[in-house]
């Protein structure tokens, strides 16, 4: 199947800072990419959906100045949670479609 | 509302029985189902899905499914389970439209398998 790679795996950053994190399609290009987060214990839910070369679409709730989402390529999105907060910690997953979503090995993202 | 229903939070079975995980989902148009697994701190593997066709899945793992349009349901079986099948796994419908790449999710269901 269609391999994405997401990183960092894991990521600890101070209050206040910003933190980018990637997801590449490896062997497929990828207009579409989806981010997803997810709290302990607690199911996926979509953020935002990223598109190549335009903006990104992003989910009710969802602070569009907080989580950046750019899509400069046909096999790479980033998505950069700006001004973190501990309550920002999470677990950040993306996807990207190829024939189904194929997702990354997510990003633990612990804010202190 | 578009939504995805695993009715089990938690379920135990003892090495080599057999499995079944439910799910149920609500959504307007032709769903795309899948199945995930996800192991602790890791991504999400792709188990199997249904788009058309027969609607008895096989998948990997030795995971099969089958959608049941008249009861909305897509459930998850496995004839003996292994005790590396211990994990979460997850249900997901998607929209016809995008082929499945923008997702719904259950709750999820954790397995645990006893020897």
């Amino acid at each position: 199947g269609a391999v994405v790679s997401q990183h960092p795996s894991w990521v600890i950053c101070k209050s206040g800072t910003s933190v980018k994190i990637e997801c590449r399609s490896l062997d497929f290009q990828a207009t579409t990419m989806f981010w997803y987060r997810q709290f302990p214990k607690q199911s996926l839910m979509l953020m935002a959906t990223s598109n190549e070369g335009s903006k990104a679409t992003y989910e009710q709730g969802v602070e569009k100045d907080k989580f950046l989402i750019n899509h400069a390529s046909l096999t790479l999105s980033t998505l950069t949670v700006t001004s973190a907060h501990p309550e920002d910690s999470s677990f950040y997953i993306c996807s990207a479609e190829a024939g189904g979503a194929f997702f990354g090995q997510g990003t633990r993202l612990t804010v202190v | 509302a578009q939504s995805v229903t695993q009715p089990d939070i938690h379920i135990t079975v003892s090495e080599g029985a057999s499995l079944e995980l439910r799910c149920n989902y609500s959504y307007g148009a032709t769903p795309y189902l899948f199945w995930y697994v996800q192991s602790p701190g890791q991504g999400l593997q792709l188990l199997l899905k249904y788009f058309s066709g027969d609607t008895l899945v096989q998948g990997i793992k030795g995971f099969e499914a089958e959608f049941k349009r008249s009861q909305s349901s897509f459930n998850l079986r496995k004839p003996s389970v292994h005790w590396s099948d211990a994990a979460e796994y997850f249900c997901a419908v998607g929209s016809t439209y995008n082929q499945g790449g923008k997702l719904i999710f259950g709750q999820g269901t954790e397995l645990s398998v006893k020897p």
